[in-house]
């Protein structure tokens, strides 16, 4: 079974459109995290929720919005899409949210909007 | 700020060889230091990791080695394989308040040539 899951793998969309990705974890975990991958492949923390309180909250666009249905999911919200946007965003997810404790990370959702 | 950097960006290897990947953090209170590995169109895995009481990390062919004093910590892969060859990223967990934030070097990519 998949540990951390995102929906959709691809997305392709054009600028100005607002779109969702999702994220499951079945780990148990208590916090799950937003990365954004850019073309140049640097990979820089957006948000994280520990059992769904957001904690970390970088500097990101407003038009970004996270959501926390419940510990296990994470979903990414992203209106009025830019070119910018396009990256591959990983979701990932810890025990606790603890300094020192592993992150798994899900297989990505690769963002092109044109 | 919160910075990691990593060197080099590209590293190419004869199979059989050493391969010593390098990372500097500049937050001292950082106590936490993982690798991922990334194939091509995958997800970061976790290699190996360090926590800041010890000095040194084996796992069969790859060893971590951390110098907190020059806040900086090596991956070292002995015996490389093509299989080995993918993107390393290093990371640093972040400050106190931000628990399980991680920020991560640059990226190296490795290839292996047979």
């Amino acid at each position: 079974d998949t540990a951390v899951s995102q929906t959709p793998k691809y997305l392709v969309t054009q600028m100005g459109n607002d779109k969702s990705i999702k994220c499951e974890q079945n780990l148990g975990h208590d916090t799950m995290y937003w990365y954004k991958q850019d073309s140049k492949k640097f990979l820089k923390i957006m948000f994280s929720y520990n059992n769904k309180e957001l904690i970390i909250n970088e500097t990101v666009p407003n038009r970004f919005s996270p959501k926390s249905p419940d510990k296990a999911h994470l979903n990414l919200h992203i209106n009025s899409l830019e070119l910018g946007d396009s990256a591959v965003y990983f979701c990932a997810s810890s025990q606790t949210g603890g300094r020192q404790e592993t992150q798994y990370f899900g297989p990505g959702t690769r963002l092109l909007v044109l | 700020g919160e910075n990691v950097e990593q060197h080099p960006s590209t590293l190419s290897v004869q199979e059989g060889d050493s391969a010593v990947i390098k990372c500097t953090y500049s937050d001292s209170a950082s106590n936490y230091f993982p690798w991922y590995k990334q194939e091509l169109g995958k997800r970061p895995q976790l290699i190996i990791d360090i926590r800041s009481n010890v000095g040194e990390k084996k796992d069969q062919r790859i060893a971590v080695t951390l110098n907190k004093t020059a806040k900086h910590f090596s991956l070292h892969i002995t015996e490389t394989q093509p299989e080995d060859s993918a993107v390393y990223f290093c990371a640093a967990s972040g400050p106190i308040r931000n628990t399980g934030k991680l920020i991560f070097g640059q990226g190296t990519t490795l290839q292996v040539k047979p």
